[in-house]
């Protein structure tokens, strides 16, 4: 199984301020990580797909980059809305893994 | 508009079955791999299961294997999970997900359910 690790756990941040989030594998699994941003009492959201790729609809702020085992979220001018946990997951092989999650939390 | 509509969840006793159903509308059923995931109260994603398009493909969670089942009706648009020897660790939110693959061959998740509850 791969082991994805992200960090940090948590994050609190001011408006306007950059995040950055990263995701660890534990063996190479090359572009095949996705981001997605779950906030309170709603269903995760697709931000990146294929490390590097923007989902449709998905403000130009968040970015992703990486491959084989070292991934990043970029969140640039961070906005109170993204107030969230935000998950990478890996679909390189089966059993498909996710992250254990970044709480990003707005000073 | 892609809609994942799951329904199913409930309170069961230990060791009882319970079985999931997601009604999927606004795309082409037939033509998506589908996932079962959860969510444990406070806690992080967990993947469940994976179905291709045509149920010849099914992949599990060691977590769940052997005591859950993938299925789907693409008559009917519909995916469901067979739950059996439920444990109170199963208790979670269940969500039933989109699958495509945009010309690669790995998967990537797009569009997730609101879930249902599932209480052991």
């Amino acid at each position: 199984e791969i082991v994805l690790t992200q960090s940090p756990d948590f994050q609190s941040v001011t408006p306007k301020e950059k995040v950055t989030i990263t995701c660890r594998a534990s063996q190479s699994i090359g572009i095949n990580l996705h981001w997605y941003q779950q906030k309170p009492d709603q269903s995760p959201k697709l931000l990146i797909k294929y490390a590097s790729q923007s989902f449709s609809g998905v403000p130009s702020r968040f970015s992703g980059s990486g491959s084989g085992t070292d991934f990043t979220l970029t969140i640039n001018s961070l906005e109170a809305e993204d107030a969230a946990t935000y998950y990478c997951h890996q679909t390189s092989s089966f059993p498909h893994t996710f992250g254990g999650g970044t709480k990003v939390e707005i000073k | 508009e892609v809609q994942l509509v799951e329904s199913g969840g409930g309170l069961v006793q230990p060791g009882g079955s319970l079985r999931l159903s997601c009604a999927a509308s606004g795309f082409t059923f037939n033509s998506h791999s589908m996932n079962w995931v959860r969510q444990a109260p406070g806690k992080g994603l967990e993947w469940v299961s994976f179905s291709d398009s045509g149920s010849s493909a099914k992949y599990y969670a060691d977590s769940v294997q052997g005591r859950f089942t993938i299925s789907r009706d693409n008559a009917k648009n519909s995916l469901y999970l067979q739950m059996n020897s439920l444990r109170v660790e199963d208790t979670a939110v269940y969500y039933c997900a989109r699958v495509r693959y945009d010309g690669n061959t790995k998967p990537v998740v797009d569009y997730w359910g609101q879930g249902t509850l599932v209480t052991v």
